[in-house]
Formats: C-alpha cells, structure tokens, sequence
C-alpha cells in the first residue's frame, strides 16, 4: 500500500487534456514539494515535474503540475501516443526520520 | 549530465546478501548538495525508498525503517560510486532495483537491475 494516493487508470483520446492526482497528508504533500515521474515500460522512471510544477529542460510544455494543501495533480494537454505510461508522484515525508514516499502509479492509456 | 550505471548479480539465493553497485559520472559522490539512494520497484510494494548517503562534512546514512537491520550503502570515494547490501533477502526482496541522485528531489536514475532472490 503506498503512502500517496493515485488512481491506478486515466484514458484520453489524442489532443485531449488529462488529469491524475496525487493525495497525501500533512507529514508529505503537505509539508514538502511533489515530482512527477514518467515510466515507460522496461525503464526507469523519469524526472517529469519538481517542486509541484517545475519542469525540467526538455520535458514539453503540455505537462503541467499543481499542488493544494495534501493533494496535487498532474496535467497533460495535448494528448499524444507517445503519453502512453505509467506516472508516479513523489514526496518527501517528515515522520520519522524522513523518508521519501510515492504514489501507487496511474496507468494512462491513448485510445 | 550526471549518469548512474548499476551492476551487480540477478538472482541471489534466500537468507544471503544481495550486493550492488552505483557508479556516477558527471557529479561526485562527496558533492555537498547531492545525496544517494536505492529506491526499489516490485508489483507489491509499488516504488519503495530503501536508503541514502551523503556528505555534508561528514558522512551520514539513513534507512527505510522496513529494512534498517538488514540494509548498509556505503560510499566509495576512490572510485566514484556507492552501493547497496541487503542482508537475509527473502522472496519478498525480488524487485527491480535502482540508484538515484536527489538534489531537492530525485531527479536521475540508474538504469535500473532485476533482482530475484531464488534458490
């Protein structure tokens, strides 16, 4: 069971704009920044946003990403084929001694 | 551009240690804005952080409380890389495995290596 909650499926079809959120608590989300990450099957993940809504050179402009109190999402406008993988937010947890936590992944599918 | 290569073997039977390593180019392993980490991925635990290092005029370690009495990541200075023992692996240890970098936040990742514990 991960500690951030994220549904395990979203769809689109090409052009179109979709959502994925992220849910946290107060130790996590709340507390800290969320990333984003792309993983592409048989890869590892991919640095997609940071700092809820940085993104990194070359990461196109159609991914955006936000955060409210415990809870974050992630944004793709433009859908393309190639969008086609698995996302996964990220956070680090203050309890304990600090640990980073991330999300369950959300499959996204183009049909 | 910093990269991350992992090595280290596949398949290592129950009850004994799973050994890997990290090698970095592009950044340093003693870099005072950097930590290192082993964060694992299996279909029943999803992305599970394992553990880090860093220097920050010193050396500091800390482990995810699901694994700290069978986990040690160690730098290594003179060759520019950092690994990973897990002590005692069971079945429940099979998973793909990775080194990363955070500078803030994760932001490169080894290639990622298969480890299935099997006798």
């Amino acid at each position: 069971q991960s500690v951030l909650t994220q549904p395990p499926s979203a769809s689109g079809t090409p052009g179109q704009r979709v959502t994925i959120s992220c849910s946290g608590s107060s130790s996590n989300i709340g507390r800290d920044t969320v990333n984003w990450y792309q993983q592409l099957p048989g890869t590892a993940p991919k640095l997609l946003i940071h700092s809820n809504n940085q993104r990194p050179s070359g990461v196109p402009d159609r991914f955006s990403g936000s955060k409210s109190g415990t809870s974050a999402s992630l944004a793709i406008s433009g859908l393309q084929s190639e969008d086609e993988a698995d996302y996964y937010c990220a956070a680090w947890d203050d309890s304990l001694n600090g640990f980073w936590v991330f999300g369950g992944g959300t499959k996204l599918t183009v049909l | 551009q910093v990269q991350l290569h992992q090595s280290g073997p596949g398949l290592v039977k129950p009850s004994q240690t799973l050994s890997l390593t990290c090698a970095i180019s592009g950044d340093s392993v003693s870099s005072n804005s950097a930590a290192w980490n082993w964060i694992r991925q299996s279909p029943s635990r999803g992305l599970e952080w394992l553990g880090r290092t860093y220097y920050r005029s010193k050396w500091y370690r800390h482990y995810a409380v699901s694994v700290k009495s069978r986990i040690t990541i160690n730098p290594d200075t003179s060759k520019n890389q950092f690994s990973l023992q897990l002590n005692s692996v069971s079945p429940e240890d099979t998973a793909v495995y990775y080194c990363a970098r955070t500078s803030g936040y994760i932001d490169q990742w080894g290639q990622g290596t298969q480890v299935t514990v099997s006798s």
